[in-house]
């Protein structure tokens, strides 16, 4: 069935370090491709999102690239900032309709 | 404003209640989604639904009920049967096809007397 893995929180980083968050899917067919981002005690925030392989999806500084070769959407940001300290979730939205979620990557940025 | 509101902001259950959550959105959207989280967890789907009067199953269906009378409207009920109800309840909704986002609500965070 379809599927989501994210790596495995949480990611502690200095402010202005880089960030890498690991995204594989398993899909049939041609799902479209999101990162969520949630701040604590609230709901989720779309931060970006790509339609189709080959699409790069951006967002205040943070960039995802759809790899349908390696079935891959790994999120990264050139400099960290303490305000994006949150929880990342990449997902993926089949053809009918069902959005499936990672489990979630924590990151805590430090001054 | 368009958007999703969910209420109440904290429910509180007691032991052999059914419970009630709200979920409302002005967004002309057709599909409305419910989701579960435990803390440090990911979501998990407990119901969908592309259409009014139409729902489907997702993952942890069990203990819960769904109805989708109208278009606005996705209230998810909390069952007895649900024996481990604590958690933040998400409530989505997204244009029903294609490849646009969902849209979420604040959560309802459910706690068990």
């Amino acid at each position: 069935g379809d599927s989501v893995t994210q790596m495995e929180g949480p990611v502690t980083l200095s402010e202005e370090a880089f960030l890498t968050i690991n995204c594989t899917y398993t899909a049939t067919g041609y799902p479209s491709l999101f990162w969520y981002v949630q701040y604590p005690g609230e709901g989720l925030q779309l931060l970006l999102k790509a339609t189709k392989a080959d699409d790069k999806g951006s967002n205040k500084g943070f960039e995802a690239t759809y790899r349908k070769e390696t079935t891959s959407f790994h999120l990264e940001k050139g400099s960290v900032q303490v305000s994006d300290s949150a929880v990342y979730f990449c997902a993926l939205k089949t053809s009918y309709d069902k959005v499936i979620f990672g489990p979630g990557t924590s990151l805590s940025v430090i001054p | 404003d368009g958007g999703i509101t969910q209420s109440p902001k904290y429910l509180f259950r007691k032991e052999g209640q059914n419970v009630t959550l709200s979920c409302e959105q002005n967004l002309n959207h057709d599909a409305m989604y419910w989701y579960r989280q435990d803390p440090g967890q990911g979501l998990r789907l407990i119901y969908y639904s592309q259409i009014v009067n139409d729902f489907q199953k997702g993952d942890i269906a069990e203990g819960y009920s769904v109805s989708r009378e109208k278009k606005e409207s996705f209230p998810l009920t909390v069952t007895s049967a649900q024996k481990n109800p604590t958690a933040f309840y998400l409530c989505a909704s997204a244009p029903r096809g294609g490849s646009e986002t969902q849209y979420f609500g604040p959560g309802t965070r459910l706690l068990v007397l």
